[in-house]
C-alpha cells in the first residue's frame, strides 16, 4: 500500500508566476485536503476535494485553486505568486468522504517546499 | 473566533524526562481532537480523541481529552532523542471539512 506522495519536493518561483503542485492520495482514499504551513506555524486549511469537487474551503483567495482527478489524485494551483506564499504545502488524504471521519485521521504527504523570490 | 492554542511553544528536556504538552480549543461544533508528530515534513498521526476522560495510550505516549474544560494533554514518559519533533494538535468540527491546527510545540530531547 503506497502512502501519499507529493511532487515536486522543492520549488523556487518568482513573484507573479504561477505554480502547480501535485498529490497522489493513498490507495483507497477518495478525499484530498491541502494545507499551507508557514515557517513556525501550524498547517492552515486551503481546501478539500471529494469526488472531483471542492468540498470546503479555508480563508484563501481565489488565486488558490485545485483539481481532483478520477483516480483521486489532486493538484493545487497558485496564480500571481506573492512572497508570502512561501511555505510548505501539505496534501492529506482520507478514506472517507463528506461527514465521515477516518478512525486514523488523515494521512499526510511529505509536502512541497515553495519559495517565492 | 474559533481557535486552537498549544503550550508551551517550545520545550527542551533531557532523555528520561516526562513531558506534558497542552492543547486548548474554542470551536463551535466540536467533533474530534487529533495529535500529530511532525519530525521533518509529513505530520504523522498519533491519536484521535472524541470522548472526555478516556485515555488513549501508545507505548510511552498517552493523551486525554476534557470536553468540559476544552483541552487535551499529550504525555510522553521516559523521553528519548527520537521524540524530538513538533507536536501538532488539530480540532475537527461537525459540518466542516477542515482540521484547525494549533501552532505546535517544538520538543527537543537532549542526550
Amino acid at each position: 500500500e503506497t502512502g501519499v506522495t507529493q511532487s515536486p519536493t522543492h520549488l523556487i518561483k518568482t513573484r507573479g508566476q504561477q505554480v502547480t503542485l501535485r498529490c497522489s492520495s493513498q490507495s483507497g482514499h477518495n478525499t484530498v485536503s491541502w494545507y499551507q504551513q508557514a515557517l513556525g506555524q501550524g498547517p492552515q486549511f486551503i481546501f478539500q476535494y471529494y469526488r472531483e469537487e471542492e468540498n470546503g474551503r479555508g480563508n484563501f483567495p481565489p488565486r488558490f485553486s485545485g483539481l481532483q482527478f478520477p483516480n483521486y489524485s489532486s493538484e493545487l494551483n497558485v496564480n500571481a505568486l506573492e512572497l508570502d506564499d512561501s511555505a510548505l504545502y501539505l496534501c492529506a488524504s482520507s478514506p472517507r468522504g463528506t461527514g465521515n471521519t477516518s478512525p486514523y485521521g488523515y494521512t499526510f504527504g511529505s509536502g512541497t517546499r515553495l519559495t517565492v523570490v | 473566533e474559533d481557535k486552537v492554542v498549544q503550550s508551551p511553544l517550545s520545550l527542551v528536556v533531557h532523555e528520561g524526562d516526562t513531558v506534558t504538552l497542552n492543547c486548548s480549543y474554542e470551536v463551535t461544533n466540536f467533533r474530534s481532537l487529533l495529535w500529530y508528530k511532525q519530525e521533518k515534513k509529513a505530520p504523522t498521526f498519533l491519536f484521535m480523541l472524541t470522548s472526555s476522560g478516556i485515555e488513549k495510550k501508545s507505548g510511552r505516549l498517552s493523551s486525554i481529552l476534557d470536553k468540559k474544560e476544552l483541552f487535551s494533554i499529550l504525555n510522553i514518559t521516559a523521553t528519548q532523542t527520537g521524540d524530538s519533533a513538533v507536536y501538532l494538535c488539530a480540532v475537527r468540527e461537525y459540518n466542516n471539512n477542515d482540521m484547525r491546527f494549533g501552532a505546535g510545540t517544538r520538543l527537543t530531547v537532549k542526550p
